[in-house]
């Protein structure tokens, strides 16, 4: 089980706007900051958010990230087809002192 | 550009030691700016945070993997390590190396990541 919950699959048509959200408790999202990555089939996790909603060079601002108490969300807006993937969340946690993630997000272009 | 491999026997038998080693290119492992880390994602599953290093050899480790983890740093070849003792079936998963870098307000996030290297234990 993992630290962060996020629902383990969405959809949305291209065009669309669709959110994945990440709950997490007051010792991670609550007190750190929240990153999500994307990871496409077989490669590697690719920052897409950092911050809560700081975009690294080079990701569009379609995606934007933000942050609600114990809570985080990342939303993807003007779906394309090329937004296929798995997305997570991460956070630090003061308690563990360490990384945490979410399960993952399986979002799927129809 | 900064990179990062992970290199590694592909095959462990269980109880033995899994040993992998990630090479930093085109940047400094000694930049007192970054720490380096290990995750793993099992198939199928989300991504897991092993441990991480400062180039002067500082860690954190996952405290669920703590007594079987050691990640260490060579400076002079511009590599990290992790040691993942008596493993497990449970221990099969895609093995990343990672950088992290901090913001201007001294939060943390991984970066750069390396391919990853796929890991089996099996008899």
């Amino acid at each position: 089980q993992s630290v962060l919950t996020q629902p383990p699959s969405a959809s949305g048509t291209p065009g669309q706007r669709v959110t994945i959200s990440c709950s997490g408790s007051s010792s991670n999202i609550g007190s750190n900051t929240v990153i999500w990555y994307q990871q496409l089939p077989g490669t590697a996790p690719k920052l897409l958010i950092y911050s809560n909603n700081q975009r690294p060079s080079g990701v569009p601002d379609r995606f934007s990230g933000s942050t609600s108490g114990t809570s985080a969300s990342l939303a993807i807006s003007g779906l394309q087809s090329e937004d296929e993937a798995d997305y997570s969340c991460a956070a630090w946690d003061d308690s563990l002192n360490g990384w945490v993630f979410g399960g993952g997000t399986k979002l799927t272009v129809l | 550009q900064l990179q990062l491999q992970e290199s590694g026997p592909g095959l462990v038998k269980p109880s033995e030691t899994l040993s992998l080693t990630c090479t930093v290119s085109a940047g400094s492992i000694s930049s007192s700016t970054y720490y380096w880390g290990w995750i793993r994602q099992p198939p199928g599953k989300g991504l897991e945070w092993i441990g991480s290093i400062y180039y002067s050899g500082s860690t954190y480790y996952n405290p669920s993997l703590k007594s079987r983890v050691t990640i260490s740093v060579d400076t002079s070849k511009n590599q990290f390590s992790l040691k993942l003792s008596s493993v497990t079936a449970a221990d099969t998963a895609v093995y990343y190396c990672a950088r992290t870098s901090v913001d201007p307000d001294y939060y943390y996030y991984m970066d750069v990541w390396g391919k990853g290297t796929t890991v089996t234990v099996s008899s």
